[in-house]
């Protein structure tokens, strides 16, 4: 398996612009995360989902941010419009809770800029 | 709220020594936990777990140690190698009200170890 694949890498945008970053969760894994890095906050979970549901979005800092998982295979988190606080490394990681004591997988992260 | 909190930004150690890494949290109803590392530019990758009926955990030079009543794990590094320089994250899951997990992971701040030849 290839594992978690974000994109894009890398993201520089102005400051107004949407931004939609994706994610692929590694097959067979049925919950997803979107986590944001931050030198201030570290590691801070944004939303995420099991079996393609939301359950829990309390960690969007903002209505400018939206997440969607529309299949099991393809999750996207937007800003629109996005600010220069935005600016963040952006992670994906899914994981098969099995009795909720299966470790996370990450993808390699979004680093986002926003000018 | 800082759940779960390491409250060393970072850690020098000679290559050969121990490395000790440490975690304390708050949430009394946390029941499994796991450290991470991360090197640049990539994701935190899985390094160790225990559950909080386990009192310790160990996969080669890697153990964790669980103290339940003072709400503490540690991470040993033995012996400690110049490639296990990188930023090690404690991170914790618990269930909900209802009993379920979906695997979510509450992160400490991280504490960059580095490893001198």
């Amino acid at each position: 398996d290839a594992g978690v694949i974000q994109s894009p890498r890398h993201e520089v945008t102005e400051m107004g612009q949407e931004v939609t970053l994706r994610c692929k969760p590694i097959s067979g894994h049925n919950s997803l995360f979107w986590y944001r890095q931050t030198m201030m906050r570290g590691l801070e979970l944004l939303i995420y989902f099991n079996n393609n549901v939301p359950i829990d979005d309390s960690g969007m800092p903002e209505d400018r941010f939206s997440a969607k998982m529309p299949n099991a295979s393809f999750s996207t988190l937007k800003i629109q419009p996005s600010e220069p606080r935005d600016s963040a490394v952006y992670f994906c990681a899914s994981s098969l809770p099995n009795g909720g004591n299966t470790e996370a997988f990450f993808g390699q992260g979004t680093r986002l800029t926003v000018v | 709220d800082q759940q779960v909190k390491q409250n060393s930004p970072s850690l020098s150690v000679q290559e050969g020594r121990i490395s000790i890494l440490n975690c304390d949290y708050t949430n009394s109803m946390f029941d499994y936990f796991l450290w991470y590392k991360k090197y640049p530019a990539e994701g935190p990758t899985f390094l160790i777990s225990i559950s909080s009926i386990k009192d310790k955990n160990e996969d080669g030079r890697f153990t964790v140690f669980l103290n339940k009543s003072a709400k503490h794990l540690s991470l040993h590094i033995v012996p400690s190698q110049p490639g296990d320089s990188a930023v090690y994250f404690c991170a914790a899951i618990r269930r909900d009200a209802g009993g379920t997990s979906y695997g979510k992971l509450t992160f400490g701040q991280g504490t960059i170890l580095t490893v001198h030849p």
